[in-house]
């Protein structure tokens, strides 16, 4: 079966520290990673999605940036955190033939920007 | 173009009476739709789906949702409450044939009154 792992689960850093989130499948090959933002009391917002190694399509601009350096692992980093960073970060992953799969969805990273 | 509205931010039922949330959805394709559930500081767990099979979608906990076409509409309901569905929910909405983002309503938290 397939499992998607998400760490840290909580991290506090102050603003202008850099950032990294990882996140990792497994179980599957190739498929289609997700990174979304939950501001509180808000729904999700898409990130950044990759559909193979080193493609990796930005929807929203930000400070944010996102690497796929393995076809299983995905991460989120930024240079310099701004207050506006701080969130709930969820990593997914679903099948990629289709828009009718689910996306799958890892237990997210609180971050705190102080 | 794909959009997703769900009409209540905020839903109370007593524990023991029928649940309902409300999605409507607007789609140029065939849309394939879910229904998502998280508790608090938990990633998203997928509750149920519907890729234009059945119109009634039974899912896990005893949920189930019936796609209406003419009305637009993708509405989860449960017969019975339980404490532990106290919860957010989210509807999306995909469409088959396009790329493989998806679109997320903003939510309903549904409380559970004792």
């Amino acid at each position: 079966s397939q499992t998607i792992h998400q760490w840290p689960a909580t991290l506090v850093q102050p603003v202008g520290s850099p950032l990294s989130l990882e996140c990792t499948v497994e179980g599957t090959s190739n498929p289609n990673l997700y990174w979304y933002r939950q501001a509180a009391g808000r729904g999700l917002q898409l990130l950044f999605y990759s559909v193979g190694i080193g493609q990796i399509s930005s929807e929203v601009p930000q400070n944010l940036s996102a690497s796929r350096p393995q076809d299983r692992q995905f991460i989120l980093s930024s240079k310099k955190l701004l207050l506006s960073d701080s969130g709930f970060y969820l990593c997914a992953w679903s099948w990629g033939a289709g828009s009718n799969q689910p996306q799958h969805f890892g237990d997210g990273t609180r971050l705190s920007i102080l | 173009a794909q959009s997703v509205t769900q009409l209540d931010s905020h839903v109370s039922v007593s524990e023991g009476t029928p649940v309902l949330l409300r999605c409507n959805y607007s789609s140029s394709y065939s849309p394939s739709l879910f229904w998502y559930v998280q508790h608090p500081n938990k990633g998203l767990q997928l509750l149920l789906k519907y890729t234009s099979a059945a119109t009634l979608v039974k899912g896990i906990n005893g949920f189930e949702a019936e796609f209406k076409k003419s009305e637009t509409s993708f509405h989860l309901t449960k017969p019975s409450a339980h404490m532990s569905d106290a919860a957010e929910y989210f509807c999306v909405v995909s469409d088959i044939g396009r790329d493989d983002k998806i679109i997320f309503g903003k939510g309903t938290r549904l409380h559970i009154l004792p």
